[in-house]
Parts: C-alpha cells; structure tokens; sequence
C-alpha cells in the first residue's frame, strides 16, 4: 500500500541547534514528496516539494530536505532552529489511482523549539 | 498567489441543522479541490475529492448523503454538513490543485472552518 510514515510524535530543539524531522515513504513510481506545516487553528502551509531533480531542495523560512531514494526517506531540516518554528509538521506524497491523483499525509510531527 | 479562501473560519450549530463551508481559488483556477478533516492531534483524513462539473469521489467511509459536496465553478466548491450531530464537531479543511500547476500535484490549503455542533 502507498504510504507515508512520520515515526517521531514530537521533536524538541534548543533554539539555535539544527533541527530534523522524520518521513519515510513508500509508493509505487517516482515519489512526489511535499512537507506543510500547520499553526494552532490555521490551514497548512507549504514548504518545500520535491518533483525531480537535485536530491536537496530548499523551501520557506529556511528549511530544506533531503531526498535519499535509497532509504525512501525525506528528512526536513534546518540549520539553526528558531523558537517561531514551533508548529505541526506533515509530510505528504502524492499517490497514483485509476486516472488521477491524491495526496496523503503522513500522522504529523509536533516540533518544539525551547528559547 | 494561490491563495485559497475558506469560509467560515468558526461556525456553531444546532444538532440537526445543516452547515456549508465554502472554499475559493482566488487567484487561479481549481479544477480539482480536496475536502479533508482534521481531529485534535490528528493528521489530515482525505473526505473527498471535489471536481469542477462533476460527482464528487468519496473516501470509503465517508457518507456521500451526510457531507454533500458541489464544485459548481473553477473557483469554488462547497462542502455542506448536513444534519449535523455533536460527533460532526471538527476541523474541516479544503485544498486546491492550481489547474496550471496539475502536474506537481501540489496543493494550496484554505485556513479550515472549525464546525462545533452543540
């Protein structure tokens, strides 16, 4: 089955400290891989994709994620974590069925940035 | 660009009313639209799949009679509860695929409607 998997609930960052969260995939075909986050009360926000191309792809508010297709993951990332950054994360894929397509989220990861 | 406008933002009813939430493409077309719910702590579940001029594609499990869904225009598509009940109360988001942008299969989200029903 076509899948997403984000294995961390939270994640707790030092403000200042480089900051990773999880996500591992598993569809049929190449990947179309995608990271939002969300703010209390609030619709998701785009980050960063990625279609094809350079495995490292920068987004918003200076996070950036590595595709390794090897370990079918999709790591988010950032140099150094600011307490503003504090928010729920999805990873998402794009799956393939009949004639269209869908996207499909993964459970979320609370990330935590402590001044 | 690709803004998506969802209305209302906050919304409480009656159990037994009906409710719609709306959701716009501002800036682009939309042919395609995604309705999802949203429970506290929880991921995003896929309701439907909303289509300009046509049915909308449901989620095995989702009641097709209970979340009625219209895609009347590229820029709109409508999502009515209807008959609410207390277990109705969630977060409700929509999504749209710019027509132009179809092929990355991105999407850009409304800012969802919380639905409360008493």
């Amino acid at each position: 089955a076509q899948s997403v998997a984000q294995p961390e609930d939270q994640v707790n960052v030092a403000e200042g400290n480089p900051l990773t969260v999880k996500c591992t995939y598993s569809v049929s075909g190449n990947p179309y891989l995608f990271w939002y986050v969300q703010y209390p009360n609030r619709g998701l926000q785009f980050l960063l994709k990625y279609i094809t191309g350079d495995n490292l792809v920068k987004g918003s508010y200076g996070f950036e994620a590595e595709f390794n297709k090897s370990q079918t993951s999709f790591h988010l990332k950032k140099p150094s974590a600011l307490v503003s950054d504090s928010a729920l994360y999805f990873c998402a894929v794009r799956v393939l069925y009949s004639s269209a397509s869908k996207i499909i989220f993964g459970s979320g990861t609370r990330l935590s940035i402590r001044p | 660009g690709a803004v998506v406008s969802q209305h209302p933002s906050w919304v409480i009813c009656k159990s037994g009313t009906s409710v719609k939430i709306e959701c716009r493409s501002l800036d682009f077309q939309a042919t395609t639209m995604f309705w999802y719910r949203q429970f506290p702590k929880q991921s995003l579940m896929l309701m439907a799949t909303s289509n300009e001029g046509s049915k909308a594609t449901y989620e095995q499990g989702v009641e097709k009679d209970k979340f009625l869904i219209n895609h009347a225009s590229l820029t709109l598509s409508t999502l009515t509860v209807t008959s609410a009940h207390p277990e109705d109360s969630s977060f409700y988001i929509c999504s749209a695929r710019d027509r132009g942008l179809a092929g990355t299969g991105e999407l850009f989200f409304g800012e969802g409607s919380r639905l409360t029903v008493l």
